[in-house]
């Protein structure tokens, strides 16, 4: 089983629909949670990040915990064709250094 | 505002070729990390380093070394390139309780290697 698991897609949904991105992970012990936007050919970037259960909202993105469950998820309302990218779901385990285990990523395309 | 940056954007070197990837970042940032990307596979990470001189091995450190001599550079080394080495290669740095979230790590814009 891997570590962070999410389906790589291609998720597809229409313009100005809520775009649900979910992301598994086995570590109970597990901190942090992050989520990670990248366009074709660029790097990463923190779009974010979740410590507690529950949800946490950020203009059009929510990020939603649950650790009894081992879930994270990532919702985007109002999406944009320029959202289209892909979605990797990150996961601060509790043991070791300060790395960051990613899942393969969510492909996600907005169509206009 | 972070800026972490690599030496090359594209490279192509030839198989059993020593190859240096560098990376550098302005925010003095303690810990430094080197991944590799590819299709199906995601990030994985190679090489982290906590210190100057220090580094431990990641996920799939095998055919790679590292260095960091100072505090702003972190240098990945394939010792003799192979084709299955191929792939895009990041950089990523970060210094815990700074940034937007601790452990939020700042990637470099990568390094496409194609070894023929």
């Amino acid at each position: 089983q891997k570590e962070v698991e999410q389906n790589s897609g291609p998720l597809s949904v229409p313009e100005g629909a809520i775009a649900s991105l979910n992301c598994t992970y086995s570590d109970r012990g597990s901190q942090s949670f992050f989520w990670y936007r990248q366009y074709s050919g660029k790097s990463p970037e923190l779009i974010m990040f979740i410590y507690s259960n529950g949800d946490k909202e950020d203009g059009r993105f929510t990020a939603q915990l649950n650790k009894a469950s081992q879930y994270v998820s990532l919702l985007i309302r109002d999406s944009q064709p320029s959202d289209s990218a892909t979605y990797l779901c990150a996961v601060k385990a509790d043991t070791g250094f300060q790395k960051l285990v990613f899942g393969t990523g969510t492909r996600l395309l907005v169509s206009p | 505002d972070v800026k972490v940056t690599q030496s090359s954007r594209y490279l192509v070197k030839r198989t059993g070729e020593k190859v240096f990837l560098e990376c550098v970042q302005d925010m003095d940032h303690e810990n430094m990390f080197w991944y590799r990307q590819d299709p199906g596979l995601g990030l994985r990470l190679i090489y982290f380093s906590y210190d100057v001189k220090m580094k431990e091995k990641g996920d799939i450190p095998e055919g790679y070394s590292v260095s960091r001599e100072k505090k702003e550079r972190f240098s990945l080394i394939l010792e003799s390139a192979s084709t299955n080495q191929t792939s895009m290669y990041l950089c990523a740095s970060n210094a815990p309780g700074t940034g937007r979230s601790s452990y939020e790590q700042y990637f470099g814009p990568g390094t496409r290697l194609t070894v023929t």
